[in-house]
């Protein structure tokens, strides 16, 4: 159990373009999911907290009319890259938790979504 | 702001040899989790620590969680192959479930 799915697992897109990542937790309900970037040989970067049914909230410097996230139901999160630029490429990777039961204190990683602006 | 930082940053053994990696917070931490990322791959939690103190173990992993909560080390006995990957601990943000992942530890093995 506790599989968390994302899509695409990669994307390569002009800059300008938006791209969104979905984020999908498969055998359990999630109300909050994250998302985290890293880039090449660095740690994750938590930026920024996707609540179901509310407005996400952002690590400071995270910019949020540039990284839209929408939480719509239990198991669905998605992170729009707005007019993606060079500097956007990364590996984009959520985790969910569970919201109850012996899974609540873990989170549960996706494959992430490796992202290329040309 | 809250940091958690991990020591060394890359270590190369031979198969064979032991490996231990050592992450340390900034501030007290609730619980602390570590994670394993293979090359090209996603973390995958291996193991959470909540007691001072607390040692567990995982066939070769042994994971043990400082005194003072804020500190924890990873040690891998008698390294293999399929060792190979980084390392990151993580803790919660002071009164949060939001997690600060470490610098991480790239651990290489040799055979």
């Amino acid at each position: 159990g506790a599989v968390v799915s994302q899509h695409p697992s990669r994307v390569i897109c002009k800059s300008g373009t938006s791209v969104k990542i979905e984020c999908r937790s498969l055998d359990f309900q999630a109300t909050t999911m994250f998302w985290y970037r890293q880039f090449p040989k660095q740690s994750l970067m938590l930026m920024a907290t996707s609540n179901e049914g509310s407005k996400a909230t952002y690590e400071q410097g995270v910019e949020k009319d540039k990284f839209l996230i929408n939480h719509a139901s239990l198991t669905l999160s998605t992170l729009t890259v707005t007019s993606a630029h060079p500097e956007d490429s990364s590996f984009y990777i959520c985790s969910a938790r569970a919201m109850a039961g012996e899974l609540r204190e873990t989170q549960y990683f996706g494959p992430g979504t490796r992202l290329l602006v040309l | 702001g809250q940091q958690v930082m991990q020591i060394p940053q890359y270590q190369h053994v031979q198969e064979g040899e032991d490996f231990t990696t050592y992450c340390n917070s900034s501030t007290t931490l609730s619980n602390i989790q570590w994670y394993k990322q293979r090359p090209g791959g996603h973390p995958v939690f291996l193991i959470q620590l909540v007691k001072s103190g607390e040692v567990k173990k995982q066939k070769r992993l042994t994971f043990q969680f400082g005194e003072a909560k804020k500190n924890s080390s990873l040690h891998i006995t008698a390294t293999q192959t399929t060792d190979v990957g980084t390392y990151f601990c993580a803790g919660p943000r002071t009164g949060t479930y939001k997690y600060i992942f470490g610098t991480g530890t790239r651990l290489k093995v040799l055979a």
